[in-house]
């Protein structure tokens, strides 16, 4: 029950320009939508977050994109840097204190 | 900035021993999860936690596995009597403060859990 999709499982980007990571999802009742980061060794670091009310949410470099008709968020970061080299994966809730979904991740490489 | 602490970071168990595996949610926080990943797997949902129950939980979440929160600071994950196919990291998050509104779950750095 693959809820929540993450159909690339790396990108490499050059540093500097944009990296868009995409997520899908096939529940309809989700109404909650977040971006975590993941370096080795550590847990899952809070990005950036969406409520299904918005289609845009933008905080600094990070920006997410919430297409509801299409079940369909991206992220983009602008500009990329090394440090940004890392696991990113999407998930998404129907509600505060319900269980996320995580997608599979994709691994994004910010060459310098 | 507060944050989810877990203990151990790395428990190696024999199967068949029973393990606990142990986190400090943040402390405002009103909901506690626990979550796993095998290695190159997704990260799966286990069971959430609010006002002392299990407020939900999934299929992997049977009769072998139990949760406490024994005192006002430690949420606990219990595998009674540990399989092979349990080996994975496990991610304690709490989320919630009670203000309204959707919030984010933050996630504690993991124990690796590690069956022989």
């Amino acid at each position: 029950d693959q809820q929540v999709k993450q159909n690339s499982p790396s990108l490499s980007v050059q540093e500097g320009r944009i990296s868009i990571l995409n997520c899908d999802y096939t529940n309809s009742m989700f109404d909650y939508f977040l971006w975590y980061k993941k370096y080795p060794a550590e847990g899952p670091t809070f990005l950036i977050s969406i409520s299904s009310i918005k289609d845009k949410n933008e905080d600094g470099r990070f920006t997410v994109f919430l297409n509801k008709s299409a079940k369909h968020l991206s992220l983009h970061i602008v500009p990329s840097q090394p440090g940004d080299s890392a696991v990113y994966f999407c998930a998404a809730s129907e509600n505060t204190g319900n269980q996320f979904y995580f997608g599979t991740g994709t691994s994004l490489t910010v060459i310098p | 900035e507060p944050e989810v602490t877990q203990t151990p970071s790395h428990q190696v168990t024999q199967m068949g021993q029973e393990v606990i595996l142990r986190c400090v949610p943040i402390s405002n926080h009103l909901y506690f999860y626990w979550y796993r990943q095998i290695l190159g797997q997704k990260v799966e949902f286990l069971v959430s936690f609010y006002n002392n129950e299990i407020s939900e939980k999934s299929e992997i979440f049977d009769d072998q596995f139990s949760v406490e929160r024994p005192d006002g600071s430690n949420f606990t994950l219990k595998i009674r009597s540990t399989k092979l196919e349990d080996s994975a990291m496990y991610f304690c998050a709490s989320s919630g403060t009670g203000t309204g509104g959707n919030q984010p779950q933050h996630f504690g750095d993991g124990t690796r859990l590690s069956i022989l």
